[in-house]
């Protein structure tokens, strides 16, 4: 089983739609979470991050984090065409270690 | 305030060869980390240091070596060099002030080995 685990792409929507991305990860002492979002060819660019259970928004994007069933995931509400990157879900257990561990990614295409 | 940069950014490179990379971090940034990806591997944690100091280290090979200056800025070093080398290198700063942690990638460098 792979530590960090998110759903399996290509994921597609309208323009306008809400995207929804998920996460599972396997080790419960983990503390920190992250998305990142990548754009082909560039390195990856932090939209959020959550520490404590419950929901967080930043503009058109809530993370949902939930602790007890390792859960996290990624909402963005009106997707644009220019949301259409890959997403990673990203876990750091100690905070003083520097270590993210990546899922995969999932790869978003919005259409027009 | 200047992003986290790389240098350089393409890189092409012979079988056997050895290869330096260059990061500089976020001015105040303590931590630095290294992360290899690959299209087969994803993004994998190769070392982080801090203080002059490697505190954590991945599952990469003895060819895979770095350091860290009292500047913070950081270099990674591949010797040795093989085909399967071949990934865009990232380095991502932090501040390390424990809890909270986020750490910001810079463009990372794109190294071929023929």
């Amino acid at each position: 089983q792979k530590e960090v685990e998110q759903n399996s792409g290509p994921l597609s929507v309208p323009e306008g739609a809400i995207a929804s991305l998920n996460c599972t990860y396997s080790d419960r002492g983990s503390q920190s979470f992250f998305w990142y979002r990548q754009y082909s060819g560039k390195s990856p660019e932090l939209i959020m991050f959550i520490y404590s259970n419950g929901d967080k928004e930043d503009g058109r994007f809530t993370a949902q984090l939930n602790k007890a069933s390792q859960y996290v995931s990624l909402l963005i509400r009106d997707s644009q065409p220019s949301d259409s990157a890959t997403y990673l879900c990203a876990v750091m257990r100690d905070t003083n270690a520097g270590k993210s561990t990546f899922g995969d990614g999932t790869t978003l295409t919005v259409k027009p | 305030k200047a992003g986290v940069t790389q240098t350089p950014r393409y890189l092409i490179k012979t079988r056997g060869q050895q290869v330096t990379l260059s990061c500089s971090p976020i001015s105040g940034h303590r931590s630095v980390s290294w992360y290899q990806q690959t299209p087969g591997q994803g993004l994998q944690f190769l070392f982080e240091y801090f203080s002059e100091t490697q505190r954590n280290k991945g599952n990469f090979p003895g060819r895979f070596s770095g350091r860290q200056f009292s500047n913070s800025r950081s270099e990674m070093n591949v010797s040795t060099l093989e085909l399967g080398d071949s990934a865009l290198y990232l380095c991502a700063s932090s501040w390390d002030r424990g809890f909270e942690e986020t750490q910001y990638f810079g463009p990372g460098t794109r190294l071929l080995v023929l």
